[in-house]
């Protein structure tokens, strides 16, 4: 059984470039939350997609979009990157109807702008 | 904001209980804690959570006071490889909502 996955693992772009990055969600599992983690911080809230929809979205400029496939996978898009993106994008996968929720993170993907 | 306090830091000899507090004053009657912990360049990996019982299984156990004030995770045989950052989370249980992390304790299991 295949947990998260994510791609790719690393990524260096330049600032004002655009990035899309990808998640595999876990066999079973119909929502994708992603996340972003700074160097020494937790990782912060971007938002969450289900049934293709972006359904709940944390404090982040519009320059993040995002993406839900019919087969629950998820992509990621930052446009007009600034040195404040790098940071470590993670995804993560859980079952929406099935309590307590549980979210299974993928490895994420290393992005540095410079 | 999280709504949680954690120590920044712990140490643990290996082979010996890590107890690792968290405070979470404010919670409300619906909220659950959650804890994750985040080994070194890995994502985030669920541990446990609960109510207002104490809870148990394979990898730890929790302790949640009366008040549902505080609560301490528990690794009872604490190895090299628990080494990481353990996140102590308070979170609704209407519907999946969103994780928010603090800072966590980073816990170094010694030799």
């Amino acid at each position: 059984d295949a947990g998260v996955t994510q791609s790719p693992t690393h990524l260096i772009k330049t600032r004002g470039q655009q990035v899309t990055l990808r998640c595999s969600p876990k066999s079973g599992h119909d929502t994708v939350s992603w996340y972003q983690q700074a160097l020494g911080q937790g990782p912060q809230f971007i938002f969450q997609y289900y049934e293709e929809e972006e359904r709940q979205r944390g404090n982040f400029p519009d320059r993040f979009s995002g993406h839900q496939f019919p087969n629950y996978s998820s992509e990621l898009n930052v446009n007009a990157l600034l040195l404040g993106d790098s940071a470590l994008y993670l995804c993560a996968s859980s079952g929406r109807t099935n309590p307590p929720y549980e979210q299974y993170f993928g490895p994420g993907t290393r992005l540095t702008v410079t | 904001d999280a709504k949680t306090t954690q120590p920044p830091s712990m140490d643990c000899a290996e082979g010996r209980a890590a107890n690792l507090p968290c405070n979470h004053s404010t919670i409300s009657g619906n909220e659950y804690v959650y804890w994750y912990r985040q080994i070194h360049s890995q994502g985030p990996q669920y541990i446990i959570h609960g109510l207002k019982n104490n809870e148990t299984n394979e990898m730890a156990s929790l302790i949640i006071t009366e008040d549902r004030k505080s609560s301490t995770l528990i690794l009872p045989h604490a190895t090299l490889r628990d080494t990481a950052v353990y996140y102590c989370i308070v979170r609704s249980n209407s519907g999946n909502t969103p994780l928010v992390f603090g800072k966590g304790t980073r816990l170094s299991v010694i030799a």
